[in-house]
């Protein structure tokens, strides 16, 4: 089974640049997450997908920050413009069904730097 | 007050020890309780759930749970230096099945 696929691994952008990841869940996982990581603390949630409708996103920073998930599976998240603190690694995670378990699956990440 | 709080160490522990990590949450009405374990560059595993008060076991791993007193803990019996790692708690909070993690506790088992 293909896990969740994340791209791209690294990006190193100025800051007020833009910058887009993209996220492929795991066949048939039905929630889909992006955390951000920053070095040395856990993952904050930015936003979570029910198929394609949004469930929470009360942590991501609207004004500079979006979020879309293209007919419940894909989702792409873009920061623009960025700024110095928004270096981190974005964790896209999946999961089966609403019901949560809590059983995530995440890529491996996609590691920002804004210089 | 911090929804999900934990030591963020490091915490060193002989090899062959039991290593305690612990973690307590703020919302009295959560019901899942997750230990992840998250390796240097890597992206979190989950390696530990628990839904109800008492101990759970798996392996080398017993993850214990006290709702009344809103704390959740990991014990790792015979600790390898493959054990060393970030361990995250996280807690579904219930609403709007948000999963929450703590800020993560390093563990160092030194060999």
């Amino acid at each position: 089974e293909a896990g969740v696929a994340q791209s791209p691994r690294y990006k190193i952008i100025e800051k007020r640049q833009s910058v887009a990841f993209w996220c492929n869940p795991i066949s048939g996982h039905a929630t889909l997450y992006w955390y951000q990581q920053i070095l040395g603390q856990g993952p904050k949630l930015l936003i979570q997908f029910q198929n394609n409708g949004v469930v929470d996103d009360s942590q991501l920073p609207k004004d500079r920050f979006s979020a879309e998930r293209l007919k419940g599976v894909d989702s792409t998240l873009k920061i623009q413009p960025a700024k110095l603190e928004d270096s981190a690694v974005y964790l896209c995670a999946s999961s089966l069904s609403h019901q949560n378990t809590g059983e995530l699956f995440f890529g491996e990440g996609s590691r920002l730097t804004v210089l | 007050q911090k929804e999900v709080e934990q030591n963020s160490g490091p915490l060193s522990v002989p090899e062959g020890a039991i290593a305690s990590l612990n973690c307590t949450y703020s919302d009295r009405g959560s019901q899942s309780f997750f230990w992840y374990r998250q390796y240097s560059g890597k992206s979190p595993e989950l390696i530990m759930s628990i839904y109800s008060n008492g101990d759970k076991e798996d392996g080398r791993f017993t993850a214990q749970l006290n709702k009344a007193s809103q704390y959740v803990s990991l014990l790792i019996r015979d600790s390898q230096p493959s054990d060393s790692a970030t361990y995250l708690c996280a807690v579904n909070t219930n609403r709007d099945d948000k999963i929450i993690f703590g800020k993560g506790t390093r563990l160092h088992i030194l060999p």
